[in-house]
């Protein structure tokens, strides 16, 4: 099976704009979750969709939004950005219960 | 929500020593414990994991164990190799809920 795909890779946006990531998960799984990573912070929980539904929400503000499309590729949005919001987005797929998460490699976005 | 605790945040250990890296986590209903590691420029990838109705598990030189009552699970690598460097993760989750601890940069030297 193919692996956890992101695109794109990397992105250069300047405060106040707004932007959208996608993710697509692993043939089969139904969960994607999205996460934040910037050096000394971990893996910084985002949200978590399923079946189209976010079920899951970190404590994130609301300009970081997400859906999930009837294929299970989730795209998130974050809206006004800062200088903070410069980070690795991960996102990771797994089967509909609790398991493995497979992480995809990420998108690096710079915030100028 | 759940929040977990990692400690070190660094680890220096000598080729052939055993690294020991710590979490504890707060929501006594999490029930799935995954360690993931993380080498530079690359995702996560999990190593090892323990569900809620076991206590120890081993594979090769990493063992986890998890004590459910004080709500705590730690990361046992033997035999320390400098592929091994890299920065490790733990999580718990609730069903696909799953938060991560801030990570530990583990750095093995020849």
């Amino acid at each position: 099976k193919a692996g956890v795909t992101q695109t794109p890779r990397y992105l250069i946006k300047t405060r106040g704009q707004q932007v959208t990531l996608s993710c697509s998960p692993i043939s089969g799984h139904r969960s994607v979750s999205w996460y934040q990573q910037t050096p000394g912070q971990g893996l910084q929980f985002l949200f978590e969709y399923f079946s189209e539904t976010q079920r899951n929400k970190g404590n994130f503000p609301g300009r970081f939004s997400g859906r999930q499309f009837s294929n299970s590729r989730s795209e998130m949005n974050v809206s006004t950005l800062e200088l903070g919001d410069s980070a690795l987005y991960l996102c990771a797929s797994t089967e509909a219960g609790a398991g493995e998460q497979y992480f995809g490699p990420g998108t690096r976005l710079t915030v100028t | 929500g759940e929040n977990v605790e990692q400690h070190p945040s660094t680890l220096s250990v000598q080729e052939g020593d055993s690294a020991v890296i710590k979490c504890t986590y707060s929501d006594s209903a999490s029930n799935y414990f995954p360690w993931y590691k993380q080498e530079l420029g690359k995702r996560p990838q999990l190593i090892i994991d323990i569900r809620s109705n076991v206590g120890e598990k081993k594979d090769q030189r990493i063992a986890v164990t998890l004590n459910k009552t004080a709500k705590h699970f730690s990361l046992h690598i033997t035999e320390t190799q400098p592929e091994d460097s890299a920065v490790y993760f733990c999580a718990a989750s609730i069903m696909s809920d799953m938060r991560f601890g801030a990570g530990t940069r583990l750095t093995v030297k020849p």
